[in-house]
């Protein structure tokens, strides 16, 4: 059982460079999202995306665009990047919340993509 | 906007002794509070969480506590080992969405 697999793990890019950052769950859930972790800063959600075929910005979406391809694969894509892109990107996975949003619904993380921006 | 504060930054103990690491959000609707380790070059993995209607939970050496009306819960590791060393954060639920703020995370070092 894989969980939640991001790829690629490692990438180096010059700034104006674009990239896509890819995201897979095996998991069957509902809910997907992006962070990114920067030092000092915790974990910062760039966008979500609560069910297939939505997608919501989250507190620093700009210089991010995100396609939620099918149930299982959330990508996110930077179209001309920053040095300030710099950073490690996680990608998150959780089940659908009951339509009142409450209980339990812990989210489960892939190991990340290391990103940086020359 | 909502917040979560999270202390210390980083905390060293010796090995046995406990750790406590406390945290403090901003809305007091929110009602699911997860706490993740993050081991280096790993993602953040779920240790244990609590909901709102729940004042304490325990599981083995992790418990963590919930006090609603200060707004404040806090992870106790007792007996620590040095495989407890890792970075640990909070997070709560923002009421009514889908998204989770996090702490800033906490360094814990478990000296042998």
């Amino acid at each position: 059982n894989a969980g939640v697999t991001q790829t690629p793990k490692f990438q180096v890019l010059k700034t104006g460079q674009s990239m896509t950052l890819q995201c897979a769950q095996d998991m069957n859930h509902n809910s997907m999202y992006w962070y990114r972790q920067d030092p000092g800063m915790g974990l910062r959600l760039i966008y979500y995306s609560a069910s297939e075929g939505t997608t919501d910005k989250g507190e620093v979406p700009n210089g991010y665009n995100v396609s939620r391809l099918n149930k299982r694969e959330f990508s996110l894509r930077l179209e001309s990047a920053a040095p300030s892109q710099t950073s490690v990107y996680f990608c998150a996975s959780s089940e659908r919340f009951d339509r009142g949003l409450t209980g339990r619904k812990p989210q489960h993380f892939g190991d990340g993509t290391r990103l940086s921006i020359l | 906007g909502e917040n979560v504060e999270q202390h210390p930054s980083t905390l060293s103990v010796q090995e046995g002794d406990s750790a406590v690491i406390k945290c403090t959000y901003s809305d007091s609707a929110s009602n699911y509070f997860p706490w993740y380790k993050q081991e280096l070059g790993k993602g953040p993995q779920l240790i244990i969480d609590i909901r709102s209607n729940v004042g304490e939970k325990k599981d083995q050496r992790i418990a963590v506590t919930l006090n609603k009306t200060a707004k404040h819960f806090s992870l106790h590791i007792t007996e620590t080992q040095p495989e407890d060393s890792a970075v640990y954060f909070c997070a709560a639920r923002v009421s009514g969405t889908y998204k989770y703020i996090f702490g800033t995370g906490t360094r814990l070092k478990v000296l042998a």
